[in-house]
């Protein structure tokens, strides 16, 4: 069946370091991939997304490439601030699917 | 424009009670998610609601039930409460494009205590 795997955290950096979080999948066809963010006490947002192989989503600063070859999904930021605090979780949807199917989330926490 | 509403917004109950959980979609969806997301793990699918009927379903007993009302809001109810049903459940609403899933939007999710 399909699944994510994620790197695992709990991450703390500096503010103005460098983000990578790992993310790799494992599904028939080919999903689309998306990153979801929950800040403290919230629910989900979309983060960003990608429909095929290349696709490259960004948002706020984020960005993460849709690689086939390597079934990955990497989200990087090139400069953290405290806000971007929160956990982070990469999912796909089956081309045959209704559903999101989720890693188990990272947990990033940005120091001042 | 209102989001993805979900009420209550904590519930605790003791093992063997029932509970329902209500949601209310996104203004113009038409398709409503339910997740269970245990503590430290991500979001795992409970089914799916499109026009009044379960369209898909994930590994969960028929102790989880749901129902969707012509106005798109839908109820979650679990029946013979286990202390393992203890955990954050979302609603996530959408259009009914796909599959594959577009863009699904969540709720704060109601909290639900077991003891």
């Amino acid at each position: 069946g399909n699944s994510v795997t994620q790197m695992e955290g709990p991450v703390t950096l500096s503010e103005e370091a460098f983000l990578t979080i790992n993310c790799t999948y494992t599904a028939t066809g080919y999903p689309s991939l998306f990153w979801y963010v929950q800040y403290p006490g919230e629910g989900l947002q979309l983060l960003l997304k990608a429909t095929k192989a290349d696709d490259k989503g960004s948002n706020k600063g984020f960005e993460a490439t849709y690689r086939k070859e390597t079934t990955s999904f990497h989200l990087e930021k090139g400069s953290v601030q405290v806000s971007d605090s929160a956990v982070y979780f990469c999912a796909l949807s089956d081309q045959n699917d209704y559903k999101l199917s989720f890693g188990a989330g990272t947990t990033v926490t940005v120091r001042a | 424009d209102a989001g993805v509403t979900q009420s209550p917004t904590h519930l605790i109950k003791t093992r063997g009670q029932q509970v329902t959980l209500r949601c209310s979609p996104k203004s113009g969806h038409d398709t409503v998610s339910w997740y269970q997301q245990a503590l430290g793990q991500g979001p795992q699918f409970i089914f799916q609601y499109y026009e009044e009927e379960e369209r898909q379903r994930g590994n969960f007993p028929d102790r989880f039930s749901g129902h969707q009302f012509p106005n798109y809001s839908s109820e979650l109810n679990v029946n013979a409460l286990l202390l393992g049903d203890s955990a954050l459940y979302l609603c996530a609403s959408s259009l009914a494009a796909g599959p594959p899933v577009d863009t699904q939007y969540f709720g704060p999710g109601t909290r639900l205590t077991v003891l």
